[in-house]
C-alpha cells in the first residue's frame, strides 16, 4: 500500500505562471487535506476535501487558488498567477472516514514551489 | 494565533540524553497528534492521544496529555542522533480530522 504521493517533489515557477500541485491519497482514503508551509514555520491548513466535494476552505486564500478532487485521479491544487510570496512547501494529507472522532493523517512529501 | 504552540523553539541535547518538547493549545479538542518532520522532508507521524486519555507509550516516546491545563508534551528517551528533526503537535477540534499546527520545536541531538 503505497503511502500518500505528491507530484513534482519541486517545481519552479516564474510570477505570473500557474502551478499544479498533485496528491494521490492512500488507498481507501476518501478525506484529503492540503496544507502550506512557510520557511521555519508549522503547517498552515488550507482545504479539506472529499470525492468531488469541498468541506471546509477556510484556509484557502479568497483569490488565485482552487483545489478539487475529481471523481476520478488525484486531488489538485492549483494556484494562479503565482507571486514570490507563494513559495512555500505544500503538503497534502489523507485519512480514512472514522465517524466521530478525528484519526491518524498520513502526509505526502510534499511539493517544494519556488516563485522566481 | 496558531492553536497548538510548542516549547522550547529550540533544543540541544547530547545523544543519550532525554528530551522533553510542550505543547499548549487554546479551544477544547478531540485529540492531539505529534509529528516528526527531518529537514526539508514530510512529516512522520509519531503518536495520537485522545481527549480521554492522560498518558501514552510508543518505544522511547511518551506522551501527556492535561486537558485541564490544555497542554501535552513529548519526552523522547535515550536521544539518539537520528532523532534530529522538528517536532509538532497538532490539534484536531473538528469531526473530519482537520488539524492545527503549531510553529514546532527543533531538536538537535549531539553525537
Amino acid at each position: 500500500n503505497a503511502g500518500v504521493m505528491q507530484n513534482p517533489r519541486h517545481l519552479v515557477r516564474r510570477r505570473g505562471q500557474e502551478a499544479r500541485l498533485r496528491c494521490s491519497p492512500m488507498k481507501g482514503h476518501s478525506h484529503v487535506y492540503w496544507y502550506r508551509q512557510l520557511p521555519e514555520e508549522g503547517l498552515k491548513f488550507m482545504v479539506y476535501l472529499q470525492k468531488e466535494n469541498i468541506i471546509d476552505e477556510s484556509g484557502m486564500p479568497k483569490e488565485r487558488f482552487s483545489a478539487e478532487f475529481p471523481k476520478e485521479g488525484p486531488s489538485i491544487l492549483r494556484i494562479q498567477q503565482v507571486v514570490r510570496g507563494d513559495s512555500a512547501a505544500y503538503f497534502c494529507a489523507s485519512s480514512p472516514l472514522i465517524q466521530g472522532r478525528g484519526t491518524e493523517a498520513f502526509f505526502g512529501q510534499g511539493t517544494r514551489l519556488t516563485v522566481v | 494565533s496558531q492553536q497548538g504552540e510548542e516549547d522550547p523553539q529550540a533544543l540541544s541535547i547530547q545523544e543519550g540524553e532525554n528530551a522533553t518538547m510542550n505543547c499548549s493549545y487554546k479551544t477544547s479538542i478531540n485529540n492531539l497528534q505529534w509529528y516528526r518532520q527531518n529537514s526539508g522532508r514530510g512529516l512522520v507521524h509519531l503518536i495520537l492521544i485522545r481527549s480521554n486519555e492522560r498518558e501514552k507509550h510508543s518505544g522511547r516516546l511518551r506522551v501527556t496529555l492535561d486537558t485541564s491545563k490544555k497542554s501535552s508534551s513529548l519526552l523522547i528517551t535515550a536521544s539518539r542522533a537520528a532523532d534530529t528533526a522538528s517536532y509538532f503537535c497538532a490539534t484536531d477540534t473538528e469531526y473530519g480530522n482537520k488539524l492545527v499546527f503549531g510553529a514546532g520545536t527543533i531538536l538537535r541531538v549531539k553525537s
